[in-house]
Parts: C-alpha cells; structure tokens; sequence
C-alpha cells in the first residue's frame, strides 16, 4: 500500500512557541490531506481537510489561526501549531488519499506534541 | 450529518475464540463507504476491511469479517481464531461517496486477547 510519513514522531516545545509537522505521501500524489487529533484512549478527530494548492477546509471548533495547514504540493502538506499552550498536546495524525475516488485513506505514524 | 456509534468500549477474548465487535451508523446517503481500523499500541492506523454499501455480499479478510446489515444501519466485525497480535483498539469508520471527504469515525473499542 501507499506510504505517508510524518516528521517528528515527537516533539516537545515550551509555551508560547510554534511547532511544525510534516505530512509526505512518499509513493504518490496526494491530492487532498486529513489532519486528524487523537486524544489518549479516544477517537480521532478531525481537524481539517486540504486540497493542494488551496486553502485548507477546518471543522468547526477548530482555530484556523492555531493551527495553519499548507498544502503546497502534492506530496507535502504541514500542519504549524502556533502559540502552542500545555491544551495542544496531543498526537496529530495525517491521511492522505491519491485521487478523489480512491475509497482508502492511508495514514502516516503519527506526531506526538507535548507542550511544557 | 453523519455518525458512527460503537458501543462497547472494551471486549476481551480468549485466543481461537471468536468475537464480535459492534458499530451503527446514521446516515441519510444511499452511497457510502464503511470500514474497520485497527490501532495498535504503535498507534499506526491499520485498515482492517471495508465494505462498499452498494454490494449486498459481506466483506472477508483472512480472519476478520463483517456483518453488514443496510436497512438496519449496523456493521459489526467478526475476528475469528483471535490471536495476541489482534489487541488493539478497533475503530469503525464511514465515509461518504463523494470525492474529498473525510473519515468519520466511531469512539472505538479496546480490544484484549489473553492466553
């Protein structure tokens, strides 16, 4: 099956600083992106959805401002959580599907953020 | 909108045994998708099996099966000759037929397997 990765797998940054995580389809074009939030022992939740080379579509709830998506190639979409506060913590998790009709969805390993 | 319901938030089983685990859905689309993922410990998320709603026949993947039950809006999964390996959380999940949407997904069941 196709590959995603995401880069960190972990990352620790004080409050008040802003985080980066990339999300790479690494054996194909991933036209449209998911960034999914996972609580410990709970679902995931969907954050937003990305088509490359447009704006990012958020779920409502979710702070368009906090968390900044750019999709600006077919292979790379970044999920930048700015102003991160000890609430953000979490583990972020990216999907990507290679054409619309493509009825799977294929999931990178995961970020996890804490925030001190 | 649509949601996904599961119910049991732990099952456990004994290894070659047979359970089953429980998922509803409501939706008001004719076409969709629905599918069973499996996250392990490594929180990798694993596709299981899916079922497109138009077929009537049941999906089957080696061990894991599902019961998919249209009218009634149910979609269980059987795992069979349950093995240690199969411990993880089990997520039910729908997606609807149009291009560009997302996964929705269920509140998951913890599944144990013990010797």
């Amino acid at each position: 099956g196709a590959v995603v990765s995401q880069h960190p797998s972990w990352v620790i940054c004080k409050s008040g600083t802003s985080v980066k995580i990339e999300c790479r389809s690494l054996d194909f074009q991933a036209t449209t992106m998911f960034w999914y939030r996972q609580f410990p022992k709970q679902s995931l939740m969907l954050m937003a959805t990305s088509n490359e080379g447009s704006k990012a579509t958020y779920e409502q709830g979710v702070e368009k401002d906090k968390f900044l998506i750019n999709h600006a190639s077919l292979t790379l979409s970044t999920l930048t959580v700015t102003s991160a506060h000890p609430e953000d913590s979490s583990f972020y998790i990216c999907s990507a599907r290679d054409t619309p009709s493509l009825n799977e969805q294929f999931f990178g390993p995961g970020t996890r953020l804490t925030v001190l | 909108a649509q949601t996904v319901t599961q119910s049991q938030p732990e099952m456990s089983v004994q290894e070659a045994e047979t359970v089953t685990l429980s998922c509803t859905y409501d939706t008001s689309e004719s076409d969709y998708y629905l599918f069973w993922y499996k996250q392990p410990p490594s929180r990798q998320m694993i596709l299981v099996i899916r079922q497109e709603a138009y077929k009537q026949q049941n999906a089957t993947e080696n061990r894991f099966s599902v019961n998919f039950q249209k009218a009634a809006k149910s979609f269980s999964l059987k795992i069979s000759d349950s093995q240690l390996g199969d411990a993880a959380m089990y997520f039910c999940a729908y997606r609807s037929y149009q291009a560009g949407t997302a996964l929705i997904f269920g509140k998951g069941t913890t599944l144990s397997v013990s010797s």
